[in-house]
């Protein structure tokens, strides 16, 4: 069973700061995707990383997928409070001749002014 | 181009009824997923549907079941209904199986079962 485990689970912080979040697993993904979700809404897909080692800037994100590709990390530069919101990460794998994508314990973010 | 569309967006339901959960697909996809998101938890897949057919399956019993109908829209039905499966079911929809590009994922139907 693949797993994805997401650090930390919860993270508060100012306005302006910088943060890490980790996605890891044990099993090696043919691609991995970062969502965010807001509440009472569905996730919303920021990027998707297909090659090892592979970094990917999205404005102040910048996502970067593990030589291995058995693990990402999301990291947001001077944070803001739009921001907030539960990240998601989510890999790839094979399902019954197709692919399904399994998701993370995700992290719960929270910017404040 | 239309997103997915998911109906009803809030359900409560007795223990040991059944429930039957709409998806429209986004316009141009022909593949749906359904995932579980139990509060405070990542979205676990349940199944997945392509050209009419279950085409993957999560570790979820027989009595989740689906339906895709030839516009690509899909169904989710529960049967004798758990207050486990209380959660957010999510709908999600993409081009073609496995493809890199991602799900487009609708808002969700919060089902409470009491």
């Amino acid at each position: 069973t693949q797993l994805l485990e997401q650090s930390p689970q919860f993270l508060s912080i100012q306005e302006g700061e910088n943060l890490t979040v980790y996605c890891n697993s044990s099993s090696v993904f043919s691609s991995l995707q970062w969502y965010r979700q807001e509440p009472g809404e569905g996730p919303v897909l920021l990027v998707t990383v297909v090659t090892g080692g592979e970094v990917k800037k999205l404005k102040r994100l910048t996502f970067q997928f593990g030589d291995a590709r058995k693990d990402s990390s999301l990291h947001i530069t001077a944070a803001q409070p739009g921001d907030t919101g539960l990240y998601l990460c989510a890999g790839r794998v094979p399902t019954s001749g197709t692919y399904k994508y399994i998701f993370g314990t995700g992290t719960r973010l929270k910017v404040l002014a | 181009e239309t997103g997915v569309t998911q109906s009803p967006t809030h359900l409560i339901k007795t223990r040991g009824q059944q429930v039957t959960l709409r998806c429209s697909s986004q316009s141009g996809h022909n593949t749906v997923s359904w995932y579980q998101q139990a509060l405070g938890q990542g979205p676990q897949f349940i199944f997945q549907y392509y050209r009419e057919e279950e085409n993957g399956r999560g570790n979820f019993p027989p009595r989740f079941s689906g339906l895709q109908f030839p516009n690509y829209s899909s169904e989710l039905n529960v049967n004798a209904l758990e207050l486990d499966d209380s959660a957010l079911y999510l709908c999600a929809s993409s081009s073609r199986q496995g493809n890199y590009g991602g799900y487009t994922f609708g808002s969700g139907t919060r089902l409470t079962v009491v």
